[in-house]
């Protein structure tokens, strides 16, 4: 069965530092997602891409964060300038159109990402 | 602006018995959509079903069962005969017929215990 993959499933990083994450989503899907989820609390939304740009953004996807499709396959969520507070797991996820209507949402495995 | 409330923050019960998880959800809009996603331990989530805001036909899928009503705003989501594979955290999710964002609820914490 098709799933979104991400990599890698746990990143450590100093504060300052850059991370980007990856994510490979089900390969007939067009609309694709970045969420994060601190330890213990909702599931919140980051960004959505659609045709090669950003359709939909968060008050948290500040100028630190960037999205990118540098091929075919892959979606990236780059963090220019990690801070503590950035600790949280980030999920993938991608949904296809049907009937011209976008549908529900697969999510990869998630990656945790741990700011020190 | 749109919003999901799931009052139960954690819930327990013993195998076998029936649970239901409350949604409610606010929203302007006429059409939308409503999502259950399941996160088990491991910390994946799982989507469990999917329903149209024009669509209040309820739906059973073995031993998960769901009670859309629009007049309360509710989407409720009952587990029969529970077991302990089911313990997990429960996300209720909203989504605009426009819009690309899924709106979570806090999400409930359901143990099962043997």
């Amino acid at each position: 069965e098709p799933e979104v993959t991400q990599t890698p499933s746990h990143q450590v990083t100093q504060m300052g530092q850059e991370v980007i994450l990856r994510c490979v989503p089900i390969s007939n899907h067009l609309y694709f997602y970045w969420y994060r989820q601190i330890l213990g609390q909702k599931v919140e939304f980051l960004v959505s891409f659609y045709n090669n740009e950003i359709s939909e953004k968060s008050e948290i996807f500040d100028d630190q964060f960037s999205v990118e499709r540098p091929d075919g396959s892959n979606f990236t969520l780059k963090i220019r300038s990690t801070k503590l507070e950035d600790s949280a797991m980030y999920f993938c996820a991608s949904s296809e159109e049907r009937d011209g209507m976008n549908t529900e949402a697969f999510f990869g495995q998630g990656t945790r990402l741990t700011v020190v | 602006a749109q919003k999901v409330t799931q009052a139960q923050t954690e819930i327990s019960v013993v195998e076998k018995e029936d649970v239901t998880l409350d949604c409610v959800y606010e929203t302007r809009d006429t059409t939308y959509y409503l999502f259950w996603y399941k996160q088990p331990p491991s910390g994946e989530l799982v989507f469990l079903i999917r329903r149209n805001s024009f669509d209040e036909q309820n739906e059973i899928s073995g031993r998960y069962s769901w009670n859309f009503q629009k007049s309360t705003s509710s989407f409720n989501f009952t587990i029969t005969a529970s077991q302990v594979v089911d313990s997990a955290v429960y996300f209720c999710a909203l989504r605009l017929n426009y819009g690309q964002n899924f709106v979570f609820g806090p999400g409930t914490r359901l143990s099962v215990l043997p």
